[in-house]
């Protein structure tokens, strides 16, 4: 399993980013994917989620109505539009894949990217 | 929505030696929906315990789990090099996922 993502960077505060994460080694439609972020020194925060077939989505209230998450099965891509980017989404953004069958959680993680929001 | 907090913050402990630590949860929550991971500086986090007490694929048996209700802790038996991290625990049942504040192992 090898999940990499790509997109971070340095933008102003109101400002869009999107966010990549290429996803091989496994059958990247049959599962549920997510994004999880970790502002600098501080612990981990879950951000988003979509389901396998991009039925079911979800956001946490801090993202919501200002990130998209969605995916692209046939190019085992999972994606995060992030606008009206806020100095408080500084941080390193990891995509991570959720085991359903056994685990039922996080049991794949990206090395994540850095997105630094800042005038 | 449910609201996890770890203590202690910071545990000093000796290669060797037995850490144990705390994950309480604000309400009940089901015990097959709590998850510990462990960073490393500089790296992504890792799934060790998931369900409570059931190990993830690789996990040595001197990480074991336990818990109930609104109480779970994490017990790591014998402290090796590189068991000095930061652990968070999590519980995945419904949106949210919250994560708790975490643990920092580190050494004494």
């Amino acid at each position: 399993v090898q999940l990499v993502e790509s997109g971070g960077g340095l933008v102003k505060p109101g400002g869009s980013l999107r966010l990549s994460c290429a996803a091989s080694g496994f059958t990247f439609r049959s599962y549920s994917m997510n994004w999880v972020r970790q502002a600098p020194g501080k612990g981990l925060e879950w951000v988003s989620s979509i389901s396998s077939g991009s039925s079911s989505i979800s956001y946490a209230d801090s993202v919501k109505g200002r990130f998209t998450i969605s995916r692209d099965n046939a190019k085992n891509s999972l994606y995060l539009q992030m606008n009206s980017l806020r100095v408080e989404d500084t941080a390193v953004y990891y995509c991570a894949r959720l085991e359903a069958a056994v685990s039922g959680t996080l049991d794949s993680w990206g090395q994540g990217t850095l997105v630094t929001v800042s005038s | 929505e449910i609201v996890l907090t770890q203590s202690p913050g910071t545990l000093s402990l000796s290669p060797g030696e037995r850490a144990t630590l705390s994950c309480r949860a604000s309400q009940s929550v089901s015990s097959s929906y709590l998850a510990w991971y462990q960073q490393r500086p500089g790296q992504a986090p890792r799934l060790l315990i998931y369900g409570t007490s059931s190990r993830a694929t690789g996990i040595p048996d001197r990480f074991s789990g336990t818990g109930s209700g609104t109480d779970f802790t994490l017990t790591i038996s014998r402290l090796e090099p590189d068991d000095f991290a930061v652990y968070y625990c999590q519980h995945y049942g419904n949106s949210p996922f919250p994560f708790g504040p975490g643990t920092k192992v580190d050494f004494k």
